[in-house]
């Protein structure tokens, strides 16, 4: 395991359609974040997790958005009706255990286009 | 408001010039400020961070300086390479909490 993986890299979608992402974080991470990237822009934090239970929400995300880390694992992202204003890059990170120094840990980003 | 703010926007220079990027805040209850790089593409990667307690950091070629009274942090690369052309962030970590408030970028051209 050498990073933080994320499937599928790049999702085109019509408007009103759901759709689901995943990320893989580094295997030892307890901590996992998502955030959404627009072009030009530095990320925005949607979600925390630590271990399986989500502990910090974004008002970003709307109830059309959930997350989920069942087993303290991966992480999945829905998007339910999807709208064109979603498209963005959508980056997941993991870091380390508590005590250890706070190091992020990014995958490549899922790009979403909604057309 | 819970802010970060970045400047320039973009910045070319001469290989082995010395690049500076600046970041302000106005929230004082952050207690962690990262720098990332980002390559097209790619995910950002962790360059360098500071505490508030400490003025200053080298890694390598890179420095950041933090002025807490000023409520300000800059990222100064050294002897700058071509290969450091990319699209640098830096962040801010809110305390008590894992929520993390990025800058806008600041997208660097290293001409060789």
């Amino acid at each position: 395991d050498t990073g933080v993986s994320q499937d599928p890299r790049h999702k085109i979608t019509k408007r009103g359609q759901n759709v689901t992402f995943r990320c893989d974080p580094i295997s030892e991470h307890n901590r996992l974040y998502w955030y959404r990237q627009t072009l030009g822009q530095g990320p925005e934090f949607l979600t925390y997790f630590q271990n399986e239970a989500q502990l910090e929400k974004s008002r970003l995300l709307s109830d059309r958005f959930s997350a989920e880390r069942p087993k303290g694992s991966f992480s999945t992202l829905e998007i339910q009706r999807t709208e064109q204003g979603d498209s963005a890059m959508y980056l997941c990170a993991s870091s380390s255990p508590p005590g250890t120094q706070e190091t992020q840990y990014f995958g490549p980003g899922t790009r979403l286009l909604v057309l | 408001q819970q802010q970060v703010k970045q400047s320039p926007q973009s910045l070319i220079v001469q290989k082995g010039g010395i690049p500076i990027i600046n970041c302000a805040y106005e929230n004082t209850a952050f207690d962690y400020f990262p720098w990332y790089q980002q390559f097209p593409g790619k995910g950002p990667a962790l360059l360098i961070a500071i505490r508030p307690d400490v003025s200053e950091k080298k890694e390598g070629r890179f420095t950041i300086s933090f002025n807490k009274s000023a409520k300000q942090f800059s990222l100064h690369i050294m002897d700058s390479q071509p290969g450091d052309s990319a699209t640098y962030f830096c962040a801010a970590k809110q305390a008590g909490t894992y929520k993390y408030i990025f800058g806008t970028g600041t997208r660097l051209k290293v001409l060789a």
